[in-house]
């Protein structure tokens, strides 16, 4: 199984710039990067995906390092509704697996 | 465009029971896909389906099964409930499906086996 590794948590300041990391060391050439959101309450919200390069939505940026080895959400502008768990999660070619959700990163953000 | 629905959204059994629980993509989305959500296990992939066959599915005893409905909705069953199967569960639809598409998750239906 391609697993994903991400930090328990994380604090931010409100309208500074975030940048979450995550390893995914065994992906192979044809897992998709997919990262989502869950507010308390909510089910998950889609936030952005890629392959191989860096993807720009109006939510957010993926940055995907060269290796594809690991990968770095940027919220350019953090604020309160942000605060959420992240889950990056790689999904495989196949899609034999679905999208297979790890603990995620919680983010906190401090007004 | 309307969300995911999902009913219902709150239901309680008894341990033995069966539950249907039912799901109404996006309009235009054929994939539906279903997790199951618990404080413990986190959000695990139960099946997808697309355009009425499943295509994909978890790592999940048999008592969890779908359908997925010439119009797209899908229904999930559970078979034989157990304490263990409370949890939240969440359908989410996709125009492309897995692995590439992007999810749109439902609310979810919270189920509490007594």
């Amino acid at each position: 199984d391609a697993k994903t590794t991400q930090p328990n948590s994380m604090e931010s300041n409100e309208e500074e710039p975030v940048h979450l990391p995550c390893n995914h060391s065994t992906i192979s050439g044809t897992d998709y990067i997919h990262w989502y959101r869950q507010l308390p309450s909510q089910g998950p919200e889609y936030v952005i995906h890629g392959l191989t390069s860096n993807v720009n939505n109006r939510m957010a940026s993926l940055a995907i390092a060269e290796d594809r080895k690991s990968s770095t959400l940027i919220l350019h502008r953090a604020t309160l509704r942000d605060a959420a768990v992240y889950y990056c999660i790689l999904s495989l070619g196949g899609g034999a697996d679905g999208l297979t959700f790890g603990k995620g990163t919680h983010l906190i953000i401090q007004p | 465009k309307a969300g995911v629905t999902q009913t219902p959204r709150y239901l309680i059994k008894t341990r033995g029971q069966q539950v249907t629980l039912s799901c109404s993509p996006i309009s235009g989305h054929r994939s539906v896909s279903w997790y199951q959500q618990t404080p413990g296990q986190g959000l695990q992939f139960l099946f997808e389906y697309f355009s009425e066959t499943q295509r994909n599915k978890g790592n999940f005893p048999g008592r969890f099964s779908g359908r997925q409905f010439s119009n797209s909705r899908s229904e999930m069953n559970v078979s034989t409930l157990e304490l263990g199967d409370s949890a939240l569960y969440l359908c989410a639809s996709s125009l492309e499906g897995l692995p590439r598409g992007k999810q749109f998750f439902g609310p979810g239906t919270r189920l509490t086996v007594l």
